[in-house]
């Protein structure tokens, strides 16, 4: 059974970074395409980057592109958001998810396994 | 980037109800179109892929259809536990995903 786990809750000032991680177990991390999602009470739900199979890249979302770093250490099945010049509207609940290519097939682009999500809270 | 309209945008009906709740895309996305539920303090759960495919253990009162710009989402009858917030999301043939503004479903 594939499981992920994130990491604790953060509570960091404007203007400061923070770096969410992803442990995934059941399934090795280099079979695995995590992406980041994040969800706000403004904004909802806003998919962040992730890994894409199709080309072994990691790929942001516009609006990240230049503010959020994801990484992989394959040595330990963890993945990594790490995101700077935090803002008090990044306050949110990161979540990361797996693509569903074992039960999808590859090319469709649905999350099928979530952490239980990690709460951000950015304020002075 | 294309965006998603989900509607309504919260609904209230009764156990057994047929429950319906659609979204549109503003061009045409095939049936690149998913649906999750999410449970009140709890991580989003894949329900539906590719429109009308329905993830493994879901119920079967849990259906989807449509294609191009205009999907739609069907609870046959409604149950206690289908107490959720439902969104569609939507993916193109290059890596880039987005969501509906969500329903949040009650029970009347």
């Amino acid at each position: 059974q594939v499981h992920l786990l994130q990491s604790g809750p953060e509570v960091t000032k404007p203007g400061a970074s923070v770096k969410v991680s992803c442990k995934i177990s059941g399934h090795s991390l280099s079979e695995t395409a995590i992406q980041w999602v994040r969800q706000t009470p403004a904004k909802g739900l806003e998919w962040m980057g992730g890994f894409d199979p199709e080309d072994d890249n990691i790929v942001y979302a516009q609006k990240f592109q230049g503010s959020v770093t994801m990484t992989q250490d394959t040595t330990t099945d963890t993945a990594y958001m790490e995101m700077k010049s935090l803002r008090p509207e990044d306050t949110a609940v990161y979540y990361c998810a797996k693509l569903a290519v074992e039960e999808a097939g590859p090319g469709v682009d649905a999350l099928d396994i979530w952490g239980q999500g990690t709460m951000v809270t950015v304020s002075s | 980037d294309i965006q998603m309209t989900q509607s309504p945008s919260s609904l209230s009906a009764s156990v057994g109800d047929r429950v319906t709740i659609t979204c549109q895309a503003s061009r045409d996305i095939d049936n690149f179109l998913n649906w999750y539920q999410q449970k009140a303090g709890k991580a989003p759960k894949l329900l539906i892929y590719d429109a009308s495919n329905l993830a493994v253990g879901v119920p079967s009162r849990f259906s989807g259809s449509g294609s191009g710009t205009d999907f739609t989402f069907t609870i046959s009858s409604l149950q206690p536990e289908d107490i959720a917030t439902y969104y569609c999301q939507q993916y193109d043939t290059v890596l880039a995903l987005s969501f509906g503004g969500g329903t949040k479903v009650e029970i009347k």
